[in-house]
Order: C-alpha cells, then sequence, then structure tokens
C-alpha cells in the first residue's frame, strides 16, 4: 500500500516550457488535491476533485490545469512554466467521513524549479 | 473567506520542556481543525485532529484545545524529543467550502526545535 505517489521528484523547467506531475493514489480515495508550499507561506489549494471526471479551483488556480479522468490519478498541467510557479507541489488525498473534516493524506512532493 | 493565522513561526525548546503553537480562525462555521507535522522533505502527516464538539483532545503526549468562543486552538507537546523537531501546521475546514466535507486552510506553520 503504497498511499500517494507522485512524479516526478524534482523538475527543472525553463520559462514558458510545460510539464504535467503525476499523482497517483491507491487508498480508494474519492477527493484528491494540489497543493502548493513556498517560505513562509504555508500549504496553498491549487485544485482539487471530488471525484472521478471532476475538477475545481481552489486558492490559486491560475497558470495551472487538472484532470481527473481516472479515480485513483490527479494530474496538474502547467501549460507554460512561469519562475512564480517555483514552489514545492503536494499532491493529496481524502474520503468523505459523512461529517464534516476530511483526513488528508499527502504525497511526498514534488521540488520545481522554473529558471 | 477564513483565514487562519499560527504563531509562533519558530520555537526553540529543550528536550523534556513542553511546546505551545497557537491558531486562530476568523470563520465561526470551522468545524474540524487538524494538526500536520511536516519533517524535513517529506510531506505533511496527520498527527492529531478535534471536531468543534469537542474542547480537548490527548492522544499521548500531544494534546489539542480548541476554545470555540475565542475562534483559537492550539498544539501541546509535552516532554518533548529531538524527534519532534519538525514543521507543525494547523488548518481549519469549513463545510461547504469545496465540496460539502470543506476544504482545509492551513497556517503558515511553525518550526519547531528540540534541543538534547
Amino acid at each position: 500500500n503504497a498511499g500517494v505517489t507522485q512524479t516526478p521528484k524534482f523538475r527543472v523547467l525553463k520559462t514558458g516550457q510545460s510539464m504535467t506531475l503525476l499523482c497517483a493514489q491507491d487508498m480508494n480515495h474519492e477527493y484528491m488535491y494540489w497543493y502548493r508550499q513556498d517560505p513562509g507561506m504555508g500549504l496553498r489549494l491549487i485544485h482539487y476533485s471530488v471525484g472521478e471526471g471532476t475538477t475545481a479551483k481552489g486558492e490559486v488556480p491560475d497558470g495551472y490545469n487538472v484532470s481527473r479522468l481516472k479515480k485513483q490519478n490527479f494530474l496538474l498541467g502547467l501549460e507554460s512554466a512561469a519562475p512564480s510557479q517555483t514552489s514545492v507541489y503536494f499532491c493529496a488525498s481524502s474520503y468523505p467521513t459523512g461529517t464534516s473534516g476530511n483526513t488528508i493524506y499527502f504525497g511526498e512532493g514534488s521540488w520545481l524549479t522554473v529558471v | 473567506g477564513e483565514n487562519v493565522e499560527q504563531h509562533p513561526s519558530t520555537l526553540s525548546v529543550q528536550e523534556g520542556d513542553s511546546a505551545v503553537i497557537k491558531c486562530t480562525y476568523s470563520d465561526s462555521a470551522s468545524n474540524y481543525f487538524p494538526w500536520y507535522k511536516q519533517e524535513l522533505g517529506k510531506g505533511p502527516q496527520l498527527i492529531i485532529d478535534i471536531r468543534s464538539n469537542v474542547g480537548e483532545k490527548k492522544d499521548q503526549r500531544i494534546a489539542v484545545t480548541l476554545n470555540k468562543t475565542a475562534k483559537h486552538f492550539s498544539l501541546h507537546i509535552t516532554e518533548t524529543q529531538p524527534e519532534d523537531s519538525a514543521v507543525y501546521f494547523c488548518a481549519a475546514s469549513i463545510p461547504g467550502y469545496g465540496g460539502s466535507q470543506g476544504n482545509l486552510i492551513f497556517g503558515k506553520g511553525t518550526k519547531l526545535s528540540v534541543k538534547p
């Protein structure tokens, strides 16, 4: 049981290049999330999905797109990378508990540098 | 929208001492308050959580208290050990924000250093 797996772990991009971060979870979770973490800023939600085929915007969605074609996968795309997107990206997943609040399980992170 | 403030941003304690990290939230509708621990190079991991119908919860050396009236909650770590050194994040969840379950709004984190 691997939990939440992210690939790649490290990537350097040139400004204007595109790339996709891959996230896979093997816990059969309905909800999946992409966060970015910047020094002094905590974790900020980029996009999330409440089920296969659905996506929604979080706090900082600009410059990113996502897709959830399969329940276990959640992809984060950067169409035209900018230096401001240099960050650590975390994928996460959770399951509905029937009450408020989900226990969110995070991946190990993907370090992205845009030069 | 919801805002979560976390203090202090850094905290240094001697091994064996207690550590307290405090968070305040702005939206009185928030009803779920987890705490995450992030070790260097790793993803955040849930260590304890509390819901709004409970005032305190303990798990061995870790406890969380919630004051709904004042809209603040705190993490207490007793008998600290070097392996407690990490960044700790508080978060708050608002029902209806991001689906029926509510997405989390995180504080900016506290870097805890436990000196042997």
